[in-house]
């Protein structure tokens, strides 16, 4: 089982849809992450979490919230979706210090709004 | 503002042949700089790291990545490719007080021809 687990892997909705997107973890990691990937732009921090008290917005956070359920979870919605919001969308962890930096990442959601 | 710059998107080498994929910043103090890749359909993977001390770095997979500070560079190498390394690649930096808020460039598609 992969060590960080996005649910669901594709999804296709409508626009004015609310969705969700969820993330599990079992590294034990304290740091979580929501980036998003559009061709040609890399990918862009939208949210990330320190520990489960700590919420923070990134550079793209207009349109998404977050939710920091537990330790192991993630979860990036979008309240209205828009078609712009069609990308995919990467979960990812990392600890508090030792391997600075280094990200561990799920496999990813796509998402599209029609 | 930090920035990353890939200046190549696609590239295109033979296998068995060299690659070397650059990789360009904007930070105002010594950075941490990554090389990420991307296979099709899945997470990203980290490649190699520089956060201080020797200037060529080793990675997984054959890879290596020069720090040039006086160019402000920090580019990715392999001597001999192997169909395996066609993916997508991408440069982060990310500073001392944000662990995991890295910073992307926009990646480098790589193809390996027979």
């Amino acid at each position: 089982d992969a060590d960080v687990t996005q649910t669901p892997r594709n999804r296709i909705t409508k626009t004015g849809k609310r969705i969700m997107l969820e993330c599990s973890q079992t590294k034990g990691h304290d740091r979580m992450y929501w980036y998003r990937q559009d061709p040609g732009l890399g990918l862009r921090l939208i949210y990330y979490s320190f520990d489960v008290k700590d919420i923070n917005k990134g550079e793209i956070s207009d349109g998404y919230s977050v939710s920091r359920q537990a330790q192991a979870k993630f979860s990036l919605s979008l309240e209205s979706a828009i078609p712009n919001q069609t990308a995919l969308y990467f979960c990812a962890t990392s600890v508090r210090q030792g391997s600075a930096g280094e990200l561990f990442f799920g496999e990813g959601s796509r998402l599209t709004v029609l | 503002a930090q920035s990353v710059t890939q200046p190549d998107i696609h590239i295109t080498v033979s296998e068995g042949a060299s690659l070397e994929l650059r990789c360009n910043y904007s930070y105002g103090a010594t950075p941490y700089l990554f090389w990420y890749v991307q296979s099709p359909g899945q997470g990203l993977q980290l490649l190699l790291k520089y956060f201080s001390g020797d200037t060529l770095v080793q990675g997984i997979k054959g890879f290596e990545a020069e720090f040039k500070r006086s160019q402000s560079s920090f580019n990715l190498r392999k001597p001999s490719v192997h169909w395996s390394d066609a993916a997508e690649y991408f440069c982060a930096v990310a500073s001392t007080d944000s662990w995991g808020k890295l910073q992307f460039g926009a990646g480098t598609q790589v193809v390996v021809t027979p």
